[in-house]
């Protein structure tokens, strides 16, 4: 158990829809990242948030965001759904950043039908 | 960000020793070099990281060039839970960028 909580663990939806994926950071770690990973991309980085700002951008498409609350816990909406959303979500969290290891969570299994 | 080159795919005999290399030749004099393994259908897994001395814990081992432009990761003594794929990351900035990594494969 790496401590990183990920909700919920699968998720299917129509394509148009809206979805929000929540992450808990391990006790005390201030970052936390998000990562896509679909068969044929391998892991994507998307956003990273640092004690609730915004520290680095990957690829992350505009139909996605992210935002970190005061209590640290991150949320990942992607809305318009496309089928080509369809993938793993994982998001890990570090005490500071590059320099400290990384957990990630279980991930968030998400199917657009 | 800087480029790594890793071997698409390793294998190794159960308790053996194993060797997974990283080619990070443009790495800054800043980044920390990370491994991570992912086996199949779960998150990543920290393995081990360091900046320029050689690094060890109850994982594995980080053997890191004198220039940093390379590093070897070593399990001392490969199990079948082993088996995974393996990423090699010079953290540049903050955020962590994984390639297509080494797919070890541990034969019994």
């Amino acid at each position: 158990d790496s401590g990183v909580t990920q909700t919920p663990k699968h998720l299917i939806t129509a394509t148009g829809q809206r979805v929000t994926l929540r992450c808990s950071p391990r006790s005390g770690d201030l970052s936390v990242y998000w990562y896509q990973q679909s068969l044929d991309q391998g892991l994507q980085f998307l956003i990273q948030y640092y004690n609730g700002e915004e520290r680095a951008k990957g690829n992350i498409l505009e139909r996605f965001s992210a935002q970190q609350f005061p209590d640290l816990h991150s949320e990942l909406n992607l809305s318009s759904l496309e089928l080509g959303d369809s993938a793993l979500y994982f998001c890990a969290s570090s005490v500071t950043g590059g320099d400290t290891e990384a957990f990630f969570g279980q991930g968030t299994r998400l199917t657009v039908v | 960000d800087a480029k790594t080159t890793q071997p698409n795919s390793m294998e190794s005999n159960e308790e053996e020793p194993v060797h997974l290399p990283c080619n990070h030749s443009t790495i800054s004099g800043t980044d920390y070099i990370h491994w991570y393994r992912q086996l199949p259908s779960q998150g990543p897994e920290y393995v081990i990281h360091g900046l320029t001395s050689n690094v060890n814990n109850r994982m594995a081992s980080l053997a890191i060039a004198e220039d940093r432009k390379s590093s070897t990761l070593i399990l001392h003594r490969a199990t079948l839970r082993d088996a995974a794929v393996y990423y090699c990351i010079p953290n540049t900035g903050n955020q962590f960028y994984f390639g297509t990594g080494t797919s070890l494969t541990v034969i019994p």
